[in-house]
């Protein structure tokens, strides 16, 4: 059974910065593209950030370009999002994603909360 | 880049009713397009994916058609399962994703 597990979310000063995990099993991690998608508190999804399985290739939605950096490890079978100069409008419930079909497996959210 | 839209943004039905459910792109997708459903609390779950192809799992009530820029997710017989959240997704390529605004379905 495909799991995703985030941690690492909370509460952060504008500005501020936090790291996102997703631990992943039930898959070869190694062999899968990854995502990060988010949703803003009563508001629809919004896809984050992409990366192929070595790492290689990432991309990234317009507003967090140069501020979010998606990362992995296939040793640990683990995704990241480093996210620093953050800002009340990164405030969501931010999903860990696995591309199969498409985005066929998704992580229960973590909550990051910008405020001061 | 590639804007989506759906309609309409809100859908009021009743149990059995068939429901179609529309999604646009600004630019052809070719049959790069997935269904999400979603309730509330929880976690999106993929319903259609390239179109037309049912993910393994859903109920054969759901069914997509389309290519290009107009693509419909059609619910044969509301049940009272279905009351929730959709979106399309466009996934021309691995470098964006872009999602549509949703339509949520709820009890007329």
């Amino acid at each position: 059974e495909v799991q995703l597990v985030e941690s690492g979310g909370g509460l952060v000063q504008p500005g501020g910065s936090l790291r996102l995990s997703c631990a992943a099993s039930g898959f070869t991690f190694s062999s899968s593209w990854m995502s990060w998608v988010r949703q803003a508190p009563g508001k629809g999804l919004e896809w984050v950030a992409n990366i192929k399985q070595d790492g290689s290739e990432k991309y990234y939605v317009d507003s967090v370009k140069g501020r979010f950096t998606i990362s992995r490890d296939n040793a640990e079978n683990s995704l990241y999002l480093q996210m620093s100069s953050l800002r009340a409008e990164d405030t969501a419930l931010y999903y860990c994603v696995r591309y199969s079909t498409c985005f066929g497996d998704w992580g229960q959210g973590i909550l990051v909360t910008v405020s001061s | 880049d590639i804007q989506m839209t759906q309609s309409p943004s809100t859908l009021s039905a009743s149990v059995g009713d068939r429901v179609i459910i529309t999604c646009r792109a600004s630019q052809t997708l070719s049959s790069w397009l997935a269904w999400y459903q979603q309730k509330p609390g929880k976690a999106p779950k993929l319903l259609i994916y390239k179109a037309s192809n049912l993910e393994s799992g859903v109920p054969s009530r759901f069914s997509g058609s389309g290519s290009g820029t107009e693509f419909t997710l059609t619910i044969s017989s509301l049940q009272p399962d279905d009351f929730a959240t959709y979106y399309c997704q466009q996934y021309t390529t691995y470098r964006i994703f872009t999602f549509g605004p949703g339509t949520k379905v709820d009890i007329k």
